[in-house]
């Protein structure tokens, strides 16, 4: 079965910093992996995926994760953190081999960029 | 860009009663899914249609139905409604025409509430 770890409930950075939010992975296969954003009160959005090829993707507003496999992760990175970063992070995998489509999700990550 | 709509945005029932969510991908994409949020929870994935033929299936109870119709929107019939329903739905849609992988888009959700 198909499962996602997001360690930290909570990242802290300020503005300007960069940011890591963490993100590991079990599937039987080969994963496809997403992360996704959401803001209070809205659906998930679309950050960026790794299907196959280059190891490090890079996304919408800024945001870049690499894919290590041997370490079973994929954690999302940017090198600036703004404000309007705050929002709950979501990684989730979908197991290539299976065949089936559905996203499984980590528990999110609540990231706060404190001016 | 077009995205995925859904209908009605909140929604208010009484224990046991009926209710019927929309949602209507986006245009061209030919797979339909539905994610049940809790609150402080992470997307929990309930069933998906591609084709108008259920092709995943995920932690659905018996009292909710669902089905893709030739327009490709898909409905979600929930029956005999509990308290524990009260969550965020949403729906996502992707093109996986071809034996592609693409990308869940979701849409914003319908937050139901069951008194």
């Amino acid at each position: 079965a198909q499962s996602v770890a997001q360690p930290e409930d909570q990242v802290n950075v300020a503005e300007g910093n960069p940011l890591t939010v963490k993100c590991t992975y079990s599937v039987s296969g080969n994963p496809y992996l997403f992360w996704y954003v959401q803001y209070p009160n809205r659906g998930l959005q679309f950050l960026l995926k790794y299907i196959t090829g280059d190891n490090l993707v890079k996304g919408s507003y800024g945001f870049e994760a690499e894919f290590n496999k041997s370490q079973t992760s994929f954690h999302l990175k940017k090198p600036s953190a703004l404000v309007s970063d705050s929002a709950l992070y979501f990684c989730a995998v979908r197991d290539k081999d299976t065949g089936f489509q559905k996203l499984v999700f980590g528990t999110g990550t609540r990231l706060l960029v404190s001016p | 860009a077009a995205g995925v709509i859904q209908s009605p945005r909140h929604l208010i029932k009484e224990k046991r009663e009926t209710a019927t969510l929309k949602c209507y991908p986006i245009p061209r994409h030919d797979t339909v899914y539905w994610y049940q949020q809790g609150p402080g929870q992470d997307p929990q994935f309930l069933i998906s249609f591609y084709e108008k033929m259920q092709s995943d299936k995920g932690s659905i109870p018996d009292r909710f139905s669902a089905q893709q119709f030739s327009d490709y929107h898909s409905e979600l019939n929930m029956s005999s409604l509990e308290l524990g329903d009260s969550a965020l739905y949403f729906c996502a849609s992707s093109s996986e025409r071809g034996g592609s992988t693409d990308t869940q888009y979701f849409g914003p959700g319908t937050r139901l509430t069951v008194l």
